[in-house]
């Protein structure tokens, strides 16, 4: 199985800071990969595709990059919405795997 | 209005059966896949597997596959996720997710709302 594993865990800011969550493969997965946000109690919702593609009506302060095995999301200026759960997945090859998760807190 | 919509909210006994459902509306269900994806209470997201519903194809996890079956009845658009023999430890929530993936990943971008199923004696 491809492991997925972000960085950091847990991250604490403020609103209107830059923030950027980093997600590794263990081995190369070109750009399939995918971002995901979640809100306690609520289902993931689709950040970024294909790496860097912005998912229709995601604002445009998040952003993806990367290709093969080092991938980042970036938020550019905080807001209080994004104050939530973020998580990476590979769609390279069978099984699918999630990175653990990174919880963005309000410091 | 392009929706999954899950079913309710499941309580069964060790050992038990159970069939939980998925339904599409608002798009052509055999164009894209469906997964299942599992959260433990506090946990990380964990794929468990897709269905082509277009030809019932199934990709599993093989932490998963042996204790689950995936599948799908394109005539009315729902996907399944069923367990012959429950266990105390598939208690927790359940997320159907629809994908696409010719030549790109394209994300899993329509979601359920989630059933939670809590097996006890």
């Amino acid at each position: 199985d491809i492991q997925m594993t972000q960085s950091p865990s847990s991250v604490s800011a403020s609103v209107g800071d830059r923030v950027t969550i980093t997600c590794r493969a263990s081995q190369d997965i070109s750009n399939w990969l995918a971002w995901y946000q979640q809100k306690p109690g609520k289902a993931p919702k689709l950040l970024i595709y294909a790496a860097s593609s912005l998912q229709t009506g995601v604002p445009s302060r998040f952003s993806g990059s990367g290709s093969g095995t080092d991938f980042t999301l970036t938020i550019s200026s905080l807001q209080p919405a994004d104050f939530a759960s973020y998580y990476c997945q590979q769609a390279n090859s069978f099984p699918y795997t999630f990175g653990q998760g990174t919880k963005l807190e309000i410091k | 209005e392009v929706q999954l919509v899950q079913s309710g909210e499941e309580v069964k006994k060790p050992g038990e059966s159970l069939r939980i459902s998925c339904k599409a509306s608002g798009y052509t269900f055999t164009s894209y896949w469906i997964s299942w994806v599992r959260q433990m209470p506090g946990k990380g997201l964990e794929w468990m597997g897709r269905i082509d519903p277009g030809d019932s194809y199934t990709n599993y996890n093989p932490s998963f596959q042996g204790h689950v079956t995936i599948s799908a009845d394109k005539s009315i658009s729902t996907a399944y996720l069923q367990w012959s023999s429950l266990r105390a430890s598939d208690t927790t929530i359940y997320y159907c997710a629809r994908g696409r993936s010719s030549g790109n990943f394209y994300g899993m971008d329509v979601w359920g709302q989630g059933t939670t199923v809590t097996v006890s004696s």
